[in-house]
């Protein structure tokens, strides 16, 4: 089945930082990433979707300057939490949508816990 | 807009068949999903149902759609320790965009041995 594969899965870094989290779908290409934030005990906040080979669309209230993404290929996004500050500090996980799904096909990654002290 | 809600927590006895509810606003959706997180980890899909369907079962996994009252519901028989996890309802919507997924808040399953 689909595989999606996202690291880190945890990392820990100084307030002031820049941290970069990998989305990668491994046995089928991403025409469509998603990444979603979670707070403790709430639900996933569609954080910006991507298309491969263009900009990111940012949900209302996401700075695209602080979250920056890219997806260079249709196999990899990248998500960097630029200046990070300890409210940043989440559990953030990817999912992706291949261009041969069936129904919407959304495969999500295993997650990413930061933790900006 | 969109908007999902389901309750927050159910307990139930090992054994026992447990009932997780939804209910949606967005009446355009296609398809709807259930999804199931275990602690620390990403999520899981475990069934999806046409909004064209009543009924959709997938061995211990039972999913019921009444499209006139935007209810979703999802039964597990027979639950197992195993189950317990936080499980999201979302619906699959449009905008100009491309499609995404609405998720609710989560119920977390609780399952007592």
């Amino acid at each position: 089945g689909a595989v999606v594969s996202q690291h880190p899965s945890w990392v820990i870094c100084k307030s002031g930082t820049s941290v970069k989290i990998e989305c990668r779908s491994l046995d089928f290409q991403a025409t469509t990433m998603f990444w979603y934030r979670q707070f403790p005990k709430q639900s996933l906040m569609l954080m910006a979707t991507s298309n491969e080979g263009s900009k990111a669309t940012y949900e209302q209230g996401v700075e695209k300057d602080k979250f920056l993404i890219n997806h260079a290929s249709l196999t990899l996004s990248t998500l960097t939490v630029t200046s990070a500050h300890p409210e940043d500090s989440s559990f953030y996980i990817c999912s992706a949508r291949g261009v041969d799904s069936l129904i919407y096909g959304y495969t999500f990654g295993s997650g990413t816990r930061l933790t900006v002290v | 807009g969109e908007d999902v809600e389901q309750s927050l927590f159910l307990s139930v006895r090992e054994g026992d068949s447990s009932v997780i509810n939804c209910t949606y606003t967005d009446s355009s959706s296609t398809y709807l999903y259930w999804y199931k997180q275990e602690p620390g980890a990403g999520l899981q899909l475990l069934t999806y149902i046409f909004s064209n369907m009543d009924m959709k079962q997938d061995q211990r996994l039972t999913v019921l759609l009444n499209k006139k009252d935007k209810h979703l519901s999802l039964r597990i028989a027979d639950t197992q320790t195993g189950d317990s996890a936080i499980y999201f309802c979302a619906e699959g919507t449009s905008n100009l965009y491309g499609n995404k997924l609405v998720f609710g808040a989560g119920t977390i399953l609780r399952v007592k041995s």
